[in-house]
């Protein structure tokens, strides 16, 4: 099946900083990237749909200041935590999606520590 | 709008029980449904997928049929095996200008040998 890959897959970072974690689909072209994040123990929350070449929409109280998506190219899509603060801890999971078959391809997320 | 109801975990079973994980859904349209399935400390894996009304998925000895009259996708398994330890997402998806995929809540699966 396709591969998603993320970088990294877990980082640590002090508050006030910005991470980026990077989501690259490996051996298809992903025309719609997705970002979720997820709370230990609970299910995934979508926070932005993005398709290459177009800003991303984000769900309703999702801070796009905050949570910066780039959709530069078919198969890199960028996930800028900005001035991340400790309640911005969580597994973050990009996915992607390439025909219209609406089957998703998951990274296997990026655990983020804000300290 | 569209949702995904699974039941709540845990759920425990000993190594060679029989499994059933029930999800029902509400949707507008006619959605594709999905089983996925995150091993601790990973991302989610699909597990199974059915397209249309009575189709069935399979995959590693699971199984789902999507029924339509019941608006249900409950996932089975004969044999469970300690393997099996996971936690399990139903999921649908519709084609609302982005493939966008709600996902149950999940249900923590603990087999025991």
């Amino acid at each position: 099946g396709a591969v998603v890959s993320q970088h990294p897959s877990w980082v640590i970072c002090k508050s006030g900083t910005s991470v980026k974690i990077e989501c690259r689909s490996l051996d298809f072209q992903a025309t719609t990237m997705f970002w979720y994040r997820q709370f230990p123990k609970q299910s995934l929350m979508l926070m932005a749909t993005s398709n290459e070449g177009s800003k991303a929409t984000y769900e309703q109280g999702v801070e796009k200041d905050k949570f910066l998506i780039n959709h530069a190219s078919l198969t890199l899509s960028t996930l800028t935590v900005t001035s991340a603060h400790p309640e911005d801890s969580s597994f973050y999971i990009c996915s992607g999606a390439g025909d219209r078959n609406y089957e998703q391809y998951f990274g296997p997320g990026t655990r983020l520590t804000v300290t | 709008g569209n949702s995904v109801t699974q039941m709540e975990g845990p759920v425990t079973l000993s190594e060679e029980a029989f499994l059933t994980i029930n999800c029902t859904y509400t949707a507008t349209g006619y959605p594709s449904l999905f089983w996925y399935v995150q091993y601790p400390g990973e991302g989610l894996q699909l597990l199974l997928k059915a397209t249309k009304a009575d189709d069935k998925g399979s995959n590693k000895g699971f199984e789902a049929t999507y029924r339509k009259e019941t608006t249900s996708f409950h996932l089975e398994k004969g044999s469970v095996q300690v393997s099996d330890s996971a936690v399990y997402f139903c999921a649908l998806s519709e084609n609302t200008g982005g493939f966008k995929t709600i996902f149950g809540a999940g249900t923590r699966l603990f087999v025991k040998a």
